[in-house]
């Protein structure tokens, strides 16, 4: 399976602090993206890096793509309370015949603790 | 706000029962996936359309099917409804190969 797997499972840290998460997948992709879940609600698209892409930042989110090792990670820096979620990377490879398939990863649950 | 609308939000029945759930995608997007949600299972992939048409299919059981019509909208229809069906359904809607934009989702609860 494509599925990527986020590492680890559940995070807490204290306000202030970074938060890493890692990502994990099995074949070639055309991009990888980051998302974010509040609890209950709807995943909401946080960053997208392609694959001839190696780093790329967007305000306290700084997200690294190593295609030889097949890992990503996601660095939230500064972690606020707000940042309590869940964080899932999606891979998106091009399928013969099908086009670009999305692969949502198991998901990462970071708390921030105030 | 991301623009896909799904309803109802909620939705209560009962086993062996039939649901149609309904989703609108972005003005534009001609992609729409559909995923299911549970504690256990974490976010399953479920179909995803382009314009109109089948495009993929992930874990999605006999019983359960989708269609995408000429406006763009999705339904997704699960029918013989078991109590492991109990799961938030979201919908999503990109241009293809792009960032997804997730809906509200729906809660659905098989009693």
């Amino acid at each position: 399976s494509q599925q990527g797997e986020e590492d680890p499972q559940a995070l807490s840290i204290q306000e202030g602090e970074n938060a890493t998460m890692n990502c994990s997948y099995k074949t070639s992709i055309n991009n990888l993206q980051w998302y974010r879940q509040n609890s209950g609600r709807g995943l909401v698209h946080l960053i997208l890096i392609r694959s001839n892409e190696r780093e790329k930042h967007s305000g306290r989110l700084r997200v690294t793509l190593d295609t030889s090792k097949k890992s990503s990670s996601l660095l939230i820096t500064a972690s606020r309370a707000a940042d309590t979620a869940s964080y899932f990377c999606a891979t998106v490879a091009l399928i013969a015949n099908t086009g670009n398939q999305f692969y949502f990863g198991t998901g990462t649950s970071l708390t921030v603790i105030p | 706000d991301s623009g896909v609308t799904q309803t109802p939000k909620h939705l209560i029945t009962a086993t062996g029962q039939r649901v149609t759930l309904r989703c609108s995608p972005r003005s534009g997007d001609l992609s729409v996936y559909w995923y299911q949600q549970s504690l256990d299972q974490g976010l399953q992939f479920l179909i995803q359309y382009y314009n109109g048409e089948e495009r993929a299919k992930g874990n999605i059981l006999e019983r359960f099917s989708a269609q995408q019509f000429p406006d763009l909208h999705s339904e997704l229809n699960l029918s013989s409804l078991e109590l492991g069906d109990s799961a938030l359904y979201f919908c999503a809607s990109s241009v293809t190969g792009g960032t997804q934009y997730f809906g509200p989702g729906t809660r659905l609860t098989v009693l």
